[in-house]
Order: structure tokens, then sequence, then C-alpha cells
């Protein structure tokens, strides 16, 4: 699977947007960008995901550049409950033993006031 | 609805001890899979079952460690002669188990060894 590269930690004040960069240069062409979140004392979170084109939901924004070697995620209005370790991760759209993500160190997102 | 359910939230044994974590998935996901999450670090992959049958276990780390899920719904994490080392936070997650279904997790049970 390929391995994605964040940055450790970043900061970003409450009603700016987060904009969370992802690096994933050996993505392959049959791989989904996947971003999770865990919140201090909680099970990660499922955010969003896709694979080529951008995508929208309630939560965030997933920008994926047309070589497909990076990602941002963004949180248009980031408020304080947005603090929390954001994974970044890619995994296989097709497998025969399974999806299991691979996590890696995450960047961890503090929101101030 | 219902997320994924783990029990105890908390579990202090003693070195040596056999201990068993519990997991209840979401209705109807047929993906199940437990990781472990040490402080400071992301979770790490154990075991991954579809229905039944474990998948993929190459994530767990040593014989010591067995899961299973009988009925392809609860499933149950075993440690055998548990070390300091196993401390940590034990994940479960479960999906419809396709290739774009999003895992869902369950809080967590702290595993404590003293």
């Amino acid at each position: 699977d390929a391995k994605t590269t964040q940055p450790p930690s970043m900061d970003c004040a409450e009603g700016r947007a987060a904009n969370l960069p992802c690096n994933h240069s050996t993505i392959s062409g049959n791989e989904y960008v996947y971003w999770y979140r865990q919140i201090h004392s909680q099970g990660p979170q499922y955010i969003i995901h896709g694979l080529k084109n951008n995508e929208t939901n309630e939560m965030a924004s997933l920008i994926i550049t047309e070589d497909r070697k990076s990602s941002t995620l963004i949180l248009p209005h980031a408020t304080l409950r947005d603090t929390a370790v954001y994974y970044c991760i890619v995994s296989p759209t097709n497998s025969n033993s399974g999806y299991a993500l691979n996590f890696g160190k995450g960047t961890s997102l503090l929101v101030t006031p | 609805g219902a997320g994924v359910s783990q029990t105890p939230s908390n579990k202090v044994t003693e070195k040596g001890k056999y201990v068993e974590l519990r997991c209840d998935p979401i209705s109807g996901h047929t993906a199940l899979y437990w990781y472990r999450q040490s402080l400071g670090q992301g979770p790490e992959f154990l075991i991954y079952f579809q229905g039944t049958g474990a998948a993929d276990d190459s994530g767990l780390p040593n014989d010591r460690f067995f899961a299973v899920r009988p009925e392809g719904s609860v499933s149950t994490l075993k440690i055998q002669r548990t070390e300091r080392g196993d401390s940590a936070v034990y994940l479960c997650a479960s999906s419809f188990g396709q290739g774009n279904s999003p895992l869902h997790f369950g809080n967590g049970t702290r595993l404590t060894v003293t």
C-alpha cells in the first residue's frame, strides 16, 4: 500500500479554514484516499474519501491533485471541537485480503479561540 | 443507530493473566477489524474478519493473541499470558466489507497490565 506523509502538527484559529495537507506520491490507480480523525479518548471517526475527483460532505472537503500525488482536507470553518489527530490513509479499491487501513501518526490539529 | 460497542472500556490485569476483550459491531456489517493503539501512535492493524473467518491475521504480534467471531457478529480478542508491553487501547471497527466502505470504530478497551 502507498505510504502517506503528513505534518506532525498544525494550528488554526477558530472560525478560519483548516487546510491539512497529505503527500501520497506512490499512490496507485486503484487506491482511494481516506481521511479519519481521532478526538482524545475516542475511536477514529471517518471524515471523507475520494479516488480522483474532489469530494465534499457535511464535515469537510477533499481536494486531490490531478496527478493524485497529494491531497488536502479542508475544514471550512474550524471549531474548538475539531481539535483532533487527522489521519490521511490510502487503501485499495479492490482487495482479496480486506481493507484494513494503515494509519500513520497523522497531523495533530489544534484549533485555538 | 447503535455504533460499535466495546466492553469493558477499561481492564486492569496482572502480568501473566488471560484477558478477553469483546466487540459488538454495527448490525449488518460483515467485516470486523481489531487494532491496537499505543500512546502517541496511530492505530496498528491486528486482524480482519470477513464473516466468521479471519481473512487476514498478519498483524497479530505473536501466538499469545487470538481472536474469534463464531457467528459472524460479535468478536472476542483473547490475550494469553499478558505482558506489560501489551498495555494499550484495543480498538474494534466494522464495515460493509467493500472497497469504499468506511470503517466505523468503537471507543476501545484500555488494557493495563501491571
